[in-house]
This record gives C-alpha cells, sequence and structure tokens, in this order.
C-alpha cells in the first residue's frame, strides 16, 4: 500500500502571500490530520478531518483552514504569510479502529514551507 | 489539554548499548502512547505504540512499558545499531472531549549511536 503523500515537498513564499499544501492519505483511510512542525515548538496539531468535515482544530489563528474531499485528499491554506509561518507541515492519515479507541496515525514526508 | 514531557533530549551510546527514553503525561484520559522515529528530511515513522490496558509491548529490539498510575511510558532501544540514530517522539491521545485523534507531542529525543 502506498504511503502518505504530500505536495509539494518545498515551498518558498513571500510575507502577505498565501499557501496550499495538500495531502493524499493512505488508502482506504478517512480521517486525515495536520501536524505543524518547528524547532522551537515541537509538533502541534492543526486540525482534522473526516468524512469531509472538521472534528477537532488546535491552537492556531483563523489563517490556517484545512478542507477535506470526498475521495479524503486534503488541503491545507495558510493566508497572509508571516515568517513564523517557516515549518514542516506534516500530514498523517488515520483508519479508525472504532470501539471508541484512538486512532493510530501515519505521517506523510511533510512540505517545508519557507517565508522570507 | 494534555502535556507531554520528554527525557532525555539528547542521548548518545556505543553501538551495542541499550537506549531508554522517558516520557510523562498530565491527562489520566489519555489511553494511546505511540513512538515515532524521525529521520532527517523525513515524516515522522510509527516504531511500536501501546494502549493503556496493556503494560508493555515489545517488537524484536524495540520495547515499551506504561505506568498508568504514575502516569509515564519509557521507550527501550537494546542492541542499538547506528541506523538507529534519529529523533525520537513519544505521543499521547488527548483524552479530554473524548478526542481520540489530536496526538500530543514530546520535545523530542537526539539519539546518537557511535558506531
Amino acid at each position: 500500500k502506498a504511503g502518505v503523500t504530500q505536495t509539494p515537498r518545498y515551498l518558498i513564499k513571500t510575507r502577505g502571500q498565501q499557501v496550499t499544501l495538500s495531502c493524499s492519505p493512505i488508502s482506504g483511510h478517512r480521517s486525515v490530520s495536520w501536524y505543524q512542525q518547528t524547532p522551537g515548538q515541537g509538533l502541534q496539531f492543526l486540525f482534522e478531518y473526516f468524512s469531509e468535515t472538521q472534528r477537532n482544530k488546535g491552537n492556531f489563528p483563523g489563517r490556517f483552514s484545512g478542507r477535506q474531499f470526498s475521495n479524503s485528499r486534503s488541503e491545507m491554506n495558510v493566508s497572509t504569510l508571516e515568517l513564523g509561518d517557516s515549518a514542516l507541515y506534516l500530514c498523517a492519515s488515520s483508519s479508525p479502529p472504532g470501539q471508541g479507541l484512538a486512532d493510530t496515525q501515519y505521517f506523510g514526508p511533510g512540505t517545508r514551507l519557507t517565508v522570507l | 489539554g494534555e502535556n507531554v514531557e520528554q527525557h532525555p533530549s539528547t542521548l548518545s551510546v556505543q553501538e551495542g548499548d541499550s537506549a531508554v527514553i522517558k516520557c510523562t503525561y498530565s491527562d489520566s484520559a489519555s489511553n494511546y502512547f505511540p513512538w515515532y522515529k524521525q529521520e532527517l528530511g523525513k515524516g515522522p515513522q510509527l516504531i511500536i505504540d501501546i494502549r493503556s490496558n496493556v503494560g508493555e509491548k515489545k517488537d524484536q529490539r524495540i520495547a515499551v512499558t506504561l505506568n498508568k498510575t504514575a502516569k509515564h511510558f519509557s521507550l527501550h532501544i537494546t542492541e542499538t545499531q547506528p541506523e538507529d540514530s534519529a529523533v525520537y517522539f513519544c505521543a499521547a491521545i488527548d483524552g479530554s472531549g473524548g478526542s481520540n485523534y489530536k496526538l500530543t507531542f514530546g520535545k523530542g529525543t537526539l539519539l546518537t549511536v557511535n558506531p
């Protein structure tokens, strides 16, 4: 089975611009989560989608948004980019084991965003 | 919300030695604890996980132990090899509000295995 794929792998933008990142989950997985990874803050949860619905959101400003399509692919968007948005953005997919158990999440390689 | 503390932040061992990384969590409702290995330029790779109804789990050279009473869990790597060198992250599922998909991560441990 192919793993989680993310495009693009690298991106350079300037302050004030917006950016869209894409994630394709493992085949059959319906949940997609996004995380931001920085040297200072580590890995932080952005949001999670399941069946095209956002189920939970982390503590990030409204400039960060996302969506999920009917084929479970997901995109995240960051508007009005700031220097501090430079980070590795990771997508993870999971297939809920059911019975209220926690999901096992599998990560993609990430998109490295640099804001100049 | 959940808070996960991870120690040490760096760990250097000789090839063949054992390595232990420890994590503590704050939310007693957390019930799933995965460990990830991240190599340079790659995303985190799941290496082992444990659920709260189990005290220990082993997979070849890797083992994880969980103490629910003390709210801490540990990763044990035996017979370390240079290819084990990477950053290791522990994580816990935030049990607040019934959320079973939001991972809270530790800050990571840079493990270096010297040949």
